[in-house]
């Protein structure tokens, strides 16, 4: 079945950018999106790029997709303390089910 | 901005007792969703909804789940018979529908499920 991955845990120190990497193995993909989950929270959607689009930006935002490696990327430049959280990359094909990873812990150090 | 509410925010409940959790998805959007994480875990799919209907679901959501739309705003998923393996955050999500961007998918704050 299909399938995303991630790594589990990225630090940063506040101001540099933070790279939050994701594969998946859907071929049929269409939709990508990124999800922040604070500590005790729902799931807030960032952002998310049609799979025809090579790159998304966003304020301090930019998604990167490499349709070919099946690789996804979300860049936050200037990370903040308040960008600490656990950030999932989901995928699927239109009102299908997302599929997610099991989140990057972003720790952010001041 | 419009949000997807949850209720309660956290239910503790004794093993073989029946929960139902709530949800207020968007207004206007047209497709419904519950995932559940447990502690740790990936979020995990269990049922969608669309027009009424169940539209998919996972092998997770056995005969013990079941999802009911009451009136035009509330989305209720019950559980008859909690088990142990029950516990964990249930998350309702909504979309619009209508293809694009419209099959975004919002997520509400959750609800989590400790089953003792």
């Amino acid at each position: 079945g299909e399938d995303v991955e991630q790594s589990l845990f990225l630090s940063v120190r506040e101001g540099d950018s933070s790279v939050i990497n994701c594969t998946y193995t859907d071929s049929s993909s269409t939709y990508l999106y990124w999800y922040k989950q604070e500590p005790g929270a729902g799931l807030q959607l960032l952002t998310y790029i049609f799979s025809n689009m090579d790159m998304k930006q966003d304020q301090r935002l930019t998604v990167l997709l490499n349709k070919k490696d099946k690789h996804l990327s979300l860049r936050i430049a200037d990370t903040q303390t308040g960008d600490s959280a656990i950030y999932f990359c989901a995928e699927n094909s239109g009102n299908t089910p997302l599929v997610f990873g099991k989140g990057t812990r972003l720790s952010v150090i001041a | 901005e419009p949000e997807v509410t949850q209720t309660p925010s956290h239910q503790v409940t004794q093993m073989g007792q029946e929960v139902i959790l709530r949800c207020v998805p968007i207004s206007n959007h047209l497709y419904f969703y519950w995932y559940r994480q447990i502690l740790g875990q990936k979020v995990e799919f269990l049922v969608s909804f669309y027009n009424n209907e169940i539209s998919e679901k996972s092998e997770i959501f056995d005969d013990q789940f079941s999802v009911e739309r009451p009136d035009g705003s509330n989305f209720t998923l019950k559980i008859r018979s909690t088990k142990l393996e029950d516990s964990a955050m249930y998350f309702c999500a909504s979309a619009p529908g209508g293809g694009g961007y419209q099959e975004t998918q919002y997520f509400g704050p959750g609800t989590r499920l400790l089953v003792l």
